[in-house]
This record gives structure tokens, C-alpha cells and sequence, in this order.
């Protein structure tokens, strides 16, 4: 069945750091990927997204390109602020209905 | 901007007793899910519904679960008899009509659910 792998965490990094969370995935067909941020107390909020090979989604500054051919979704940004401080969840969607997520990396950030 | 909204933010009940958990998803969303988040673990799917109907359900949604929209704004999950093991975090998302077929989910903040 379909799955996500994702770092363990936590990762921590001083702040303007480069960061990387690596994120892989086995899926049958053609899923839609995403990364997901969690906030502390807060719900799960889509950080970012991409739906074929080679898209590149990107939003705050994070990046993510999805590569058919290492199926990877690799999350990174080039200078991370303390506001950056979360959980981030990879996650891909397939031809069913249901999201299947990574088990999640805790990022600290510190100033 | 539109929100899933989740009510309670925190429930705490007895084992065996039936615990109602509430959402209002995002107005001219047609698909509605359910998922769950033990502490320290992955999130779960649980249950997707469309139609007035349930469309997926994983093989933690036993006879237990049940979903329902009883109007037009609520999206409801029932544990009917709680257990220990319960005790999560549940997450309602809905998604849009979408022709692209990407699907994105709007997950609301989560209710904490503790069973003692």
C-alpha cells in the first residue's frame, strides 16, 4: 500500500540555517504530495503541495520538488526563523480519498 | 478566509461512555474526512464521506465510529462506547468540488479526546 517516510526528528538549527527534512514515498500511480505544518497547539495547516513529477511547490520561503524517479518530496529553506518552530508532516494523497501521512519531524529552532 | 471549525477543543469522558465530537466544515465543501492522532504518533485516517454516504473507511473506523451530517453545516463523529485507547487527537478536514482532482484537504484545529 501507499506510504510516506519522513526524518526523524527533532531536528534543531540555529536560526538563518539551511534546512532539509527529507520525505520519500511508495505509491502506485501518480499521488499528489504535500507537506503539512503544525503549529504548537494548533491544527494541521497545508504548508505547501505538488500534483505531477517534477512541479515544485513552494510557500514561506520552503521548497519542495517532487521527483518521480527517487520518489522523494524533500522540504527545504534556505534561512529558517524561530517561527519556524513546528512539526512538519509529509503526506500524499493517491487515487483513493484518504491523505497518508509521514510520522512527522519536530523542528526547533533556535535564536 | 473560511475555516474548519471543531467543537469541543478538548473532551475528557469515561471509558464506555459515548462521546460526540462536532465540525463545521468549509461551506461549499462536498467531502468530509476524519482522522486521528494518537500522542507522539502518525496521523490516521479514519473516514472519508460523500454524498450523505461514507465513501472510505480505514480498519479503525469499527462498529464503534459513526459519522453523520445531520444538516447542512455539521459534520459529526460518535464513539459510541470509548475506550483508553481512544484517548487522540482528531482532526475533520473537508475538501472542495475539484476537476483537477488534487483534492486538498482543510484540516480544522483538532479535538483532544481523553478517555480515563
Amino acid at each position: 500500500g501507499n506510504s510516506v517516510t519522513q526524518m526523524e526528528g527533532p531536528v534543531t538549527l540555529s536560526e538563518e540555517a539551511f534546512l532539509t527534512i527529507n520525505c520519500t514515498y511508495t505509491a502506485t500511480g501518480y499521488p499528489s504530495l504535500f507537506w503539512y505544518v503544525q503549529y504548537p497547539g494548533e491544527g494541521l495547516q497545508l504548508l505547501l503541495k505538488a500534483t505531477k513529477a517534477d512541479d515544485k511547490g513552494s510557500n514561506k520561503g520552503f521548497e519542495a520538488t517532487y521527483r518521480k524517479e527517487t520518489t522523494s518530496f524533500h522540504l527545504e529553506k534556505g534561512s529558517v526563523q524561530v517561527s519556524d518552530s513546528a512539526v512538519y508532516f509529509c503526506a500524499l494523497r493517491g487515487r483513493d480519498d484518504k491523505i497518508i501521512f509521514g510520522k512527522g519531524t519536530r523542528l526547533h529552532i533556535l535564536p | 478566509e473560511p475555516e474548519v471549525t471543531q467543537t469541543p477543543s478538548h473532551q475528557v469522558t469515561q471509558m464506555g461512555q459515548e462521546v460526540i465530537l462536532r465540525c463545521v466544515p468549509i461551506s461549499n465543501h462536498l467531502y468530509f474526512y476524519w482522522y486521528r492522532q494518537i500522542l507522539g504518533q502518525k496521523v490516521e485516517f479514519l473516514v472519508s464521506f460523500y454524498n450523505n454516504e461514507i465513501s472510505e473507511k480505514s480498519e479503525i473506523f469499527d462498529d464503534q465510529f459513526s459519522v453523520e451530517r445531520p444538516d447542512g453545516s455539521n459534520f459529526t463523529l460518535k464513539i459510541r462506547s470509548t475506550k483508553l485507547e481512544d484517548s487522540a487527537m482528531y482532526f475533520c478536514a473537508s475538501s472542495p468540488p475539484d476537476w483537477r482532482g488534487t483534492y486538498e484537504q482543510y484540516f480544522g484545529p483538532g479535538t483532544r479526546l481523553t478517555v480515563t
